[in-house]
């Protein structure tokens, strides 16, 4: 079981806002660790789209935006495409694993 | 920069799986970088393997520390990757990636396009 907790699933309509939640603790997220997040379509390589909390690299459109608050960091999504349907992953690190990587769960967003 | 793993996509329980990442257009030995394994076993998420840099400083997950074993072959631009005794559960997407080094922790970016490999006999 991860130690970021994502739900499993997530859906909107095309043109709607969604955000995917990435719960975790005090040794990871609460203990000021980065947050960064990924889509991942099946049979594709997973593309870096949020890094560092907020950031998005060169090409990922400014629909996608991080955030974060305590032990917890959120990915939004607005004005929702279908190609937006994809897994989508939060990665942090932990104390209690020696700074070990941690990937949530995923969340599988569907586009109505 | 792009990686492109290489291997064998079916390995027998009890033998050795071996990977290879070929790194191009960048250099394994650049100091701000690790150089990452992660694997999706069928119907799960993401974990990570092990990181490692170009000097050989190494990461390995717990859970597979006793198996596991990375290195770096900077005259070819490359790094690998082999996991001893596999079993059935070994079986999964194999993917390498490039570890951005970062204070606070650093992502990944980019990943090779993953490579299946299935533990069978």
């Amino acid at each position: 079981q991860s130690v970021l907790t994502q739900p499993p699933s997530v859906s909107g309509a095309p043109g709607q806002r969604v955000t995917i939640s990435c719960t975790g603790s005090s040794s990871n997220i609460g203990a000021d660790y980065d947050v960064h997040w990924y889509q991942h379509l099946p049979g594709t390589a997973p593309k870096l789209l949020i890094y560092a909390d907020t950031n998005r690299p060169s090409g990922v459109p400014d629909r996608f935006s991080g955030s974060r608050s305590g032990t917890s960091a959120s990915l939004a999504i607005t004005g929702l495409q279908a190609e937006d349907e994809a897994d989508y992953y939060c990665q942090s690190y932990d104390n209690s694993l020696n700074g070990h990587v941690l990937f949530g769960g995923g969340t599988r967003l569907t586009v109505l | 920069v792009q990686l492109q793993e290489s291997g064998p996509g079916l390995v027998k329980p009890s033998q050795t799986l071996s990977l290879t990442c070929s790194v191009s257009g960048g250099s394994t030995t650049s100091a701000a970088y690790y150089w990452t394994w992660i694997r999706q076993r069928p119907g799960e998420g993401l974990e990570c393997i092990g990181y490692m840099s170009y000097s050989e400083t190494t990461y390995y997950n717990p859970s597979l520390k006793s198996r596991v074993m990375m290195s770096v072959d900077t005259s070819k631009n490359q790094f690998s990757l082999k996991v001893t005794s596999v079993i059935a559960a070994d079986t999964a997407v194999y993917y390498c990636a490039r570890l951005t080094i970062q204070p606070r922790g650093g992502w990944f970016d980019p990943w090779g396009q993953g490579t299946l490999v299935t533990v069978s006999s």
